[in-house]
């Protein structure tokens, strides 16, 4: 079974550009969350979407946003990048919410803004 | 202003000894917790979990220790392998919304002495 599957595993921006970052959950997962890992702030979660509603939101400013899909896939983008952007995006995705609902991170996509 | 780096409190442990990793969680309402580990380059992988209604739960080679009553968490790894090497992180969920929202601690940076 694969495990969940993140598109690009790195990219180069510049300032000002905006990205997008495609995630596949494993199959028949229909949560998909999304975290950021810097070493000034760790992992800090950013949103979740299930059957393609976003459920929670993290503490992000505006220019981070995602969707979720008919299939569960997701993309999250970011627009306007700022170097404090450079960072590696993790998505994550589970059965459902709830505990025992075990939650498996992809390997994430390496961002560098320049 | 400036960002710095998060200070990971490191452990380092014989082979073949027993660790202990400590995590201090701050949300009473957290009902579900998760330990992960993850390794240079990659995403967190799953460890074990437990839910607030527990305090003590074993796997293969690992056990979680959940103390509600000061806000602590532990995982005991046993007979410590070069292979542990890695940052482990424990996660809480308070399922905010009905969905998955973990909020990681900073981690804690494992090394295996041989």
């Amino acid at each position: 079974k694969a495990g969940v599957t993140q598109t690009p595993r790195y990219l180069i921006k510049t300032r000002g550009q905006q990205v997008t970052l495609s995630c596949s959950p494993i199959s028949g997962h229909r949560s998909v969350s999304w975290y950021q890992q810097t070493p000034g702030q760790g992992l800090q979660f950013l949103f979740e979407y299930f059957s393609e509603t976003q459920r929670n939101k993290g503490n992000f400013p505006g220019r981070f946003s995602g969707r979720q899909f008919s299939n569960s896939r997701s993309e999250m983008n970011v627009s306007t990048l700022e170097l404090g952007d450079s960072a590696l995006y993790l998505c994550a995705s589970s059965l459902a919410g709830g505990a025992g609902n075990t939650i498996y991170f992809g390997e994430g996509s390496w961002l560098t803004v320049v | 202003g400036e960002s710095v780096g998060l200070h990971l409190p490191t452990l380092s442990v014989q082979e073949g000894d027993n660790s202990i990793i400590n995590c201090a969680y701050s949300n009473s309402a957290s009902d579900y917790f998760i330990w992960y580990k993850q390794e240079s380059g990659k995403g967190p992988q799953f460890i074990i979990d437990i839910r607030s209604n527990m305090d003590k739960r074993q796997g293969q080679r690992v056990t979680v220790l959940l103390n509600k009553t000061v806000k602590h968490l532990s995982l005991q790894i046993a007979a410590t392998q070069p292979g542990d090497s890695a940052v482990y992180f424990c996660a809480e969920n308070d399922f905010t919304g009905g969905g998955n929202k973990l909020t990681f601690g900073t981690g804690t940076q494992l090394k295996v002495e041989l």
